[in-house]
């Protein structure tokens, strides 16, 4: 069973540009939960989707947006990028449809912004 | 506004000693904790869970300890072994929230 797949894994931008980042998660996986990893702030959640619906959304800028296709695929993107943004991006995916079951993540995007 | 916070950065532990990494949190609301391993350049992998009825459970070498009155949880990882030097991430969930709050994680090493 192929696990969650992020795409690109290491990318390089410049302040100002934007960025999408993609996630495919695990096939029969429904809900789709975007995290942002940065040195000595763990893991900041970013929002989760349900059936292409955004569920919840973590105290991040609007310059953060994602979006669920309907095949569950998920995408994010970042506008106007900053040089704080340089972080690793986890997507993670679940079964269940409600937070009390494991969330399996993938191998992360690595963003550096110059 | 930490929820869920891991107040050791890091840890040293001898090879088969018992590792205990702690976690607190603020949020009466949360009823479902998990613990999460990360490797570098590798993503978050499960390790173990507890709901809010339980205080204990337990999986082979992992143990989580829940005390509801003092918003405490603890992994315990007895015996320690060197491939179990990882960061470790506590989560925390409420009924309806959708989401998981994570630590800020603790380093573990595990000393040969």
């Amino acid at each position: 069973k192929a696990g969650v797949t992020q795409t690109p894994r290491y990318l390089i931008k410049t302040r100002g540009q934007q960025v999408t980042l993609s996630c495919s998660p695990i096939s029969g996986h429904r809900s789709v939960s975007w995290y942002q990893q940065t040195p000595g702030q763990g893991l900041q959640f970013l929002f989760e989707y349900f059936s292409e619906t955004q569920r919840n959304k973590g105290n991040f800028p609007g310059r953060f947006s994602g979006r669920q296709f309907s095949n569950s695929r998920s995408e994010m993107n970042v506008s106007t990028l900053e040089l704080g943004d340089s972080a690793l991006y986890l997507c993670a995916s679940s079964l269940v449809a409600y937070s009390t079951g494991e969330l399996f993540f993938g191998e992360g995007s690595r963003l550096t912004v110059l | 506004d930490q929820q869920v916070k891991q107040n050791s950065p890091s840890l040293s532990v001898q090879e088969g000693r018992i590792s205990i990494l702690n976690c607190d949190y603020t949020n009466s609301m949360f009823d479902y904790f998990l613990w999460y391993k990360k490797y570098p350049a590798e993503g978050p992998t499960f390790l173990i869970s507890i709901s809010s009825i339980k205080d204990k459970n337990e999986d082979g070498r992992f143990t989580v300890f829940l005390n509801k009155s003092a918003k405490h949880l603890s992994l315990h990882i007895v015996p320690s072994q060197p491939g179990d030097s990882a960061v470790y991430f506590c989560a925390a969930s409420g009924a309806g929230t959708y989401k998981y709050i994570f630590g800020t994680g603790t380093r573990l090493k595990v000393l040969a």
